[in-house]
């Protein structure tokens, strides 16, 4: 069983820049969840799909937005970075309708520094 | 964003001693979790809860779903080096109360660590 996984490890861009990240589900899972984390902070939930569609999102603004492919695999995009988007970015895989609901299981995410 | 209330925010933990940590929450949650995080890497879930009062093991860990519904703890017996890192606590509100599928609350984390 292959589990979630995320690319690219660490990332530097410049404010102003936009930037994508990419997640794999782990097999069998159908919706992927976005997290922020920043340091020394616990995660803070971006958005989630299920079935290609947002399904659910947290408390950030539109400039954050994402995809899923219809192999599960999900893409984050954020526009205008800002220095506070300098953080750790965690995509999250759950069985959705299929299993425990709230059993989210995380990739190593990505770190993204903006300069 | 909201967040969930951890303590203690650190502690210092000798081989083969018992460590406990807590979560509440002003919000009444429907499923508590537990996540462990090392450095550089994304969280691991450790247990799931989902009725209050219910108490669930997993190996040396031990969690509790708090009677209210707004706390739960986690107990890790006979402590080892592995078992260092930081534990998370998560929510969350359930569909009655606005919370989407993949909405969880974080809390900010308990630190464990080895006594120099």
């Amino acid at each position: 069983e292959t589990g979630v996984t995320q690319s690219p490890t660490h990332l530097i861009k410049t404010r102003g820049q936009q930037v994508t990240l990419r997640c794999s589900s782990q097999s069998g899972h159908n919706t992927v969840s976005w997290y922020q984390q920043a340091l020394g902070q616990g995660p803070q939930f971006i958005f989630q799909y299920y079935r290609e569609e947002e399904n659910g999102r947290g408390n950030f603004p539109p400039r954050f937005s994402g995809l899923q492919f219809p192999n599960y695999s999900s893409e984050l995009n954020v526009n205008a970075l800002e220095l506070d988007d300098s953080a750790l970015y965690l995509c999250a895989s759950s069985l959705g309708l299929a299993g425990p609901p709230y059993e989210q299981y995380f990739g190593p995410g990505t770190r993204l520094t903006v300069t | 964003g909201q967040q969930l209330n951890q303590s203690p925010q650190s502690m210092f933990i000798q081989e083969g001693e018992d460590v406990s940590m807590n979560c509440t929450s002003s919000s009444i949650f429907n499923t508590w979790l537990w996540y462990k995080q090392d450095p550089g890497e994304g969280p691991v879930l450790l247990i799931a809860l989902y009725k209050a009062g219910e108490l669930t093991s997993n190996g040396r860990l031990t969690a509790q779903f708090g009677i209210t519904r707004k706390d739960s703890f986690l107990n890790i017996s006979a402590s080892i080096p592995s078992d260092v890192g930081i534990y998370f606590c998560a929510g969350h509100l359930g569909p009655y109360y606005g919370g989407s599928q993949g909405n969880l609350i974080f809390g900010k984390g308990t630190k464990l660590s080895v006594k120099p």
